[in-house]
């Protein structure tokens, strides 16, 4: 079973922290990528990386960073977070092969408040 | 237009019900089609997942998948209050290599008992 885990399940942080998202998979996965989910809007991508040192922007990376030192390891970063970012922040892994690899699989999710 | 619709519900029904769920699309490359279930504060879980047309059956789950219409669903027999949840789906096109999947908004699901 693929597992993917993120380091906080819930976050307050005030405005203006810098706040660090980690998130770590088990599959040996090449793909990973960070997503926000709000009421109504779905699922937004953040960033994805699809290997080590390697990232590209997704539908809305103002405000964010992300950073893959290893493999296993994806980290998404607010530089200098808002009461705006206050979301549910979605972690995922994917392979790069043929067949059930291209499907994601979801860590359980970072509720951040920023007050 | 979004590239892919599915209606939000919430889709309310008795326990024991059929469920139906749908989603469309307009990107006829699609090819790999997929469920998520998410609870409520958690992440989304893979349910289904099917390439390109047919049906796939897992225990009370069935997906099909019509790409002649673009219109993909998710079959659940005998629904337990349980099941409730909000239903994503989402879907791909193949491209050698990694590719992002597009998700629907998901359809918010509760049987009641």
């Amino acid at each position: 079973d693929v597992k993917v885990t993120q380091s906080s399940r819930y976050l307050v942080k005030r405005t203006g922290e810098k706040v660090f998202l980690e998130c770590v998979q088990d599959m040996d996965h090449e793909n990973m990528f960070w997503y926000r989910q709000d009421p109504g809007l779905g699922l937004r991508l953040i960033y994805f990386s699809y290997d080590v040192k390697m990232k590209e922007k997704g539908d809305i990376p103002e405000g964010y960073s992300v950073s893959r030192e290893k493999k296993e390891r994806f980290s998404l970063i607010l530089e200098s977070a808002s009461t705006n970012q206050t979301s549910m922040y979605l972690c995922a892994s994917m392979g790069g092969g043929q067949g059930d690899q291209e499907t994601q699989y979801f860590g359980p999710g970072t509720r951040l408040l920023v007050l | 237009q979004k590239e892919v619709e599915q209606d939000p519900g919430p889709l309310s029904v008795p326990e024991g019900a059929i469920v139906s769920l749908n989603c469309t699309y307009s990107n006829s490359a699609f090819q790999y089609f997929m469920w998520y279930r998410q609870y409520s504060r958690k992440g989304p879980e893979l349910l289904m997942y099917t390439y390109s047309s047919g049906n796939k059956e897992d225990g009370r789950f069935t997906a099909q998948v019509d790409k002649s219409s673009k219109y993909i669903s998710l079959f659940i027999r005998d629904s337990q209050p349980s099941d409730s949840a909000t239903y994503l789906c989402a879907m791909s096109e193949p491209s050698g290599g990694s590719y992002i999947p597009t998700f629907g908004r998901g359809t918010s699901l509760i049987v009641h008992p």
